[in-house]
């Protein structure tokens, strides 16, 4: 099963910055946290992953509370192409496999 | 630089039959995988492979085979196809088997009648 809960949908308007939350409570000490999103039913695309610290690339930020039991996923000023699924995946240490949940639905209003 | 190609895109077959669904990337990845996505859910792992000559199974392996005699080609083939097997198949590939972003394909929409 996975080891992260997200909300099932959300919405945010053009141009605002885009919060999706995470919760991994059960996560160990190494293991990373992913996000990929999947726009309409194409392909999953990689987006940002991190262990503790916050990480930022050209698609989003990711930050991680310092207990690690959860993260948000920021994208800073969203477009109506970031209308996607977006998953928060815990990378299982032990095997390296993603576990995929069924994600949050974003969708970016005009 | 094409990334990871799968064919076909879309395939209907009759209950019974076999085929194999191709996946070939040109990234020189020694990570590769398969997962087949129901409506409204996750990825589900079938096989992987973290190297040419070595596969091992997933989450839900049953009623597919995998081999990897290059570094290139993932195919995964159907041995029996049976209706519950109708879903997305998604193959990806990554450098490693390690904390390393996977790259997908644009998938195989399968039917089984």
């Amino acid at each position: 099963d996975a080891k992260t809960t997200q909300p099932p949908s959300m919405d945010c308007a053009e141009g605002r910055a885009a919060n999706l939350p995470c919760n991994h409570s059960t996560i160990s000490g190494n293991e990373y946290v992913y996000w990929y999103r999947q726009i309409h039913s194409q392909g999953p695309q990689y987006i940002i992953h991190g262990l503790k610290n916050n990480e930022t690339n050209e698609m989003a930020s990711l930050i991680i509370t310092e207990d690690r039991k959860s993260s948000t996923l920021i994208l800073p000023h969203a477009t109506l192409r970031d209308t996607a699924v977006y998953y928060c995946i815990v990378l299982e240490d032990s095997n390296y496999q993603l576990i995929w949940g069924a994600g949050t639905k974003l969708i970016i209003k005009p | 630089n094409a990334g990871v190609t799968q064919t076909p895109k879309f395939q209907v077959l009759k209950t019974g039959q076999s085929m194999t669904l191709q996946c070939a990337q040109d990234m020189n990845h020694e990570y590769m995988s398969w997962y087949r996505q129901d409506p409204g859910m996750g990825l589900r792992l079938i096989h992987y492979s973290v190297g040419a000559g070595i596969t091992d199974q997933g989450e839900v392996p049953n009623g597919y085979n995998v081999s990897r005699s290059t570094t290139e080609d993932f195919p995964l083939r159907l041995l029996s196809a049976a209706p519950s097997q109708t879903s997305v198949y998604f193959c990806a590939s990554s450098p490693d088997e390690g904390h390393q972003p996977q790259h997908f394909g644009d998938g195989t929409r399968l039917s089984i009648l």
